[in-house]
């Protein structure tokens, strides 16, 4: 079964510095998908990257970006120029590329000071 | 529909009632999911629709919990006996295919379970 697991409840980051938050996974899968989804208060899950696995590049959307490191099954989320609308709850989540379910993480807060 | 639809947006039940949970998909979105998030948790799954047959039914978690998509498009979560536990948020969530993950899902934005 697959897990994934995001160890930081909460991050704080300053207005346009950077953040990176950090996920790990498990799987015997060889060819699935990773994701990032920002949840905000209106609780509607937002894609923002995804990666496939066997892509080595890692995927980048504007100021958004991910170091996937297959082999150690990392997969964190790189946010620059961090802005208030960035702040959220932040999921990661596993997809594997027979079923379209998503395997979830716990989640982190993000909060961005001004 | 220009996103996914779910309705109600809240919903307060007694322990005990049953509850039904609606979702209208993105038209054309042939594969529908529904995921249940407990506060401050991850959402789980719960089952997945392609078109109108379940494929997975593996989160749902006792026969108290059984979904519907009887013409492939909207589909509907229903819950009997509601206990306390089942307080969450249900979030549905649609996609163009079922044929992975390599198909992006489009979310709702949920339905506010509260059992009192």
């Amino acid at each position: 079964a697959q897990t994934v697991t995001q160890s930081q409840p909460e991050m704080s980051v300053q207005e346009a510095e950077t953040v990176t938050l950090s996920c790990t996974y498990d799987t015997s899968e060889s060819d699935y998908y990773l994701f990032w989804y920002k949840q905000p208060p209106s609780r509607q899950m937002i894609l923002v990257i995804r990666q496939e696995a066997y892509k080595q590049q890692n995927a980048t959307e504007n100021r958004f970006s991910v170091n996937f490191q297959k082999a150690a099954k990392s997969f964190s989320l790189k946010i620059s120029d961090s802005q208030l609308g960035d702040a959220a709850m932040y999921f990661c989540a596993f997809g594997s590329s027979n079923t379209g379910k998503l395997i979830f993480g716990q989640g982190t807060t993000l909060q961005v000071k001004p | 529909g220009a996103g996914v639809s779910q309705t109600p947006s809240n919903k307060v039940t007694e322990k005990g009632k049953y509850v039904e949970l609606r979702c209208d998909p993105i038209s054309g979105h042939t594969a529908l999911y529904w995921y249940r998030q407990s506060l401050g948790q991850g959402p789980e799954f719960l089952i997945y629709f392609q078109g109108t047959g379940a494929a997975d039914d593996s989160g749902l978690p006792n026969d108290r919990f059984f979904a519907v998509r009887p013409e492939g498009s909207v589909s509907t979560l229903k819950i009997q006996r509601t206990e306390r536990g089942d307080s969450a948020v249900y979030l549905c969530a649609s996609s163009l295919t079922g044929t992975g993950a390599r198909t992006e899902a489009f979310f709702g934005q949920g339905t506010r379970l509260t059992v009192v």
